[in-house]
């Protein structure tokens, strides 16, 4: 059974950085095809994606947090750990973390998605 | 960045009802890269239609999708009580994803 469960701060003041990470099993980060990726949702708002991290450490993220953004794994631990730098009232949200099975006929979705954890940026 | 534009915003419907929610990107999008999420109130999206009309595992045949170009649709034949939820429609392309904004369905 895949699961993904995200932990980190409730609260963060803002200029601080913001440290997640995302805990998964049932599957393999060094398995081909695997990829991890985070999404993010304010309150009442719709989701926006922030990052991925693939099987072979190749790593994306979206133009419009690229500047302050850090995806890193850590296989041995099956942990992805998303950094966001200068923290802003803007990135209070809920953060997800997801699976993408690139080798699946689900190959540009998230297949799996962790419940999620809420983050509140204030001073 | 491709835009993804669902309509309506909110949808009053019915239990047994025929649903049809809209999402329209911002230019023609391969019908391969558009998927459907169902999210409740407090919990984590769940995918349900990947490819334009596939349905993930374990999601009920009253779920369709379908679409080309710039206009998909998910199809809700006969709502359940359990479907009064958002959807949201999401595109992937040169490793980059987007959402729609998301459809509300209310009782």
């Amino acid at each position: 059974q895949v699961t993904l469960r995200e932990s980190g701060p409730a609260l963060v003041k803002p200029t601080q950085t913001l440290t997640l990470t995302c805990t998964f099993s049932g599957f393999s980060l060094s398995t081909s095809g695997m990829c991890i990726g985070w999404i993010r949702q304010p309150p009442g708002k719709a989701l926006e994606w922030l990052a991925r991290i693939d099987w072979d450490d190749e790593k994306y993220s979206s133009t419009s947090v690229k500047s302050r953004l850090t995806i890193s794994r850590d296989t041995s631990k099956n942990q992805v750990v998303l950094e966001m730098t200068n923290a802003d009232p803007s990135d209070t949200a809920t953060y997800f973390c997801a699976r993408i099975n690139t080798h699946a006929g689900t190959w540009n979705a998230f297949d799996v998605w962790g419940q999620g954890t809420t983050v509140t940026v204030s001073a | 960045e491709i835009v993804l534009t669902q309509s309506p915003g909110t949808l009053s419907v019915s239990l047994g009802e025929r649903v049809t929610l809209s999402c329209r990107a911002g230019q023609t999008v391969s019908s391969t890269s558009l998927a459907w999420y169902q999210q409740k109130p407090g919990q984590a999206p769940r995918l349900l239609i990947y490819g334009t009309s596939t349905r993930a595992t374990g999601i009920p045949d009253r779920f369709s999708g379908s679409g080309s170009g710039t206009d998909f649709t998910l199809t809700i034949s006969r709502l359940e009580p359990e479907d009064f939820a958002v959807y949201f429609c999401q595109h992937y392309a040169y490793s980059s994803y987007t959402f729609g904004q998301g459809t509300k369905l209310e009782v």
